[in-house]
């Protein structure tokens, strides 16, 4: 199990879209419509985003979307605030009730 | 509410042995994957292992198979991370992190703890 690959840093202005990649292999997000996304400010646990790819908990805003497309999934927060700048996490399931993660996004709201 | 309430802080020596635990309450605790994820300062989230408090069923990372026990105690909802000999490179902060009515079949995470910070030096 190697991790995902995630893009260091993505920055973008209030009120601009932005989308942060995260590449796995045909054995974890190629092979399952599993990918989750974690949110996390510093010094605070990890949220969950997006789950089963493209779905969002009760609660998290419709700015927040997911997508995928072969071995890579898809982020995408439009009309970026303030708050939105953190660390997120790609998540996906790989087989045998394991998962494993990206290596993390440092989001910028310049 | 679901929580996770995890034990506190930890400073420890090498080669001492340790359990962390993680209690969970407001949601049927033995019906949900539950696992833990490491944090190493001022790095990513990495996935240790999961278990299924009703049967016990544990999976774990291939990076972590053999360094580190899940457990969970489903009588008093409760998970347990335990060490018999860390290491400096132990250090680190470890979330609980459970499924739930998103992530059923542990796939994901729903809930999480608020970590707990272990350190390790001699």
């Amino acid at each position: 199990q190697s991790a995902l690959t995630q893009p260091a840093s993505v920055s973008g202005s209030p009120g601009q879209s932005i989308t942060i990649s995260c590449t796995g292999t045909s054995s974890d997000v190629g092979s399952y419509n599993l990918v989750s996304w974690y949110q996390q400010h510093p010094g605070k646990a990890p949220k969950l985003m997006i789950y089963e790819g493209s779905k969002r908990p009760s609660g998290v805003s419709n700015r927040f979307s997911g997508s995928k497309s072969g071995n890579t999934a898809s982020l995408t927060i439009s009309g970026l605030q303030a708050e939105d700048e953190a660390d997120y996490y790609c998540c996906s399931y790989a087989g045998s009730i394991t998962v494993v993660f990206g290596g993390g996004t440092k989001l910028t709201v310049l | 509410e679901v929580q996770l309430v995890q034990s506190g802080a930890e400073v420890k020596k090498p080669g001492e042995s340790l359990k962390i635990s993680c209690k969970g309450s407001g949601y049927r605790f033995s019906s949900y994957w539950i696992g833990w994820v490491r944090q190493m300062p001022g790095k990513g989230l990495e996935w240790m292992g999961i278990t299924y408090p009703s049967d016990s069923d544990t999976r774990y990372s291939p990076s972590f198979q053999g360094q580190v026990t899940i457990s969970a105690d489903k009588s008093i909802s409760t998970a347990y991370l335990q060490w018999s000999s860390l290491k400096a490179s132990d250090t680190a902060m470890y979330y609980c992190a459970s499924s739930g009515p998103y992530c059923s079949g542990g796939v994901c995470f729903d809930y999480w703890g608020q970590g707990t910070l272990v350190t390790v030096s001699s």
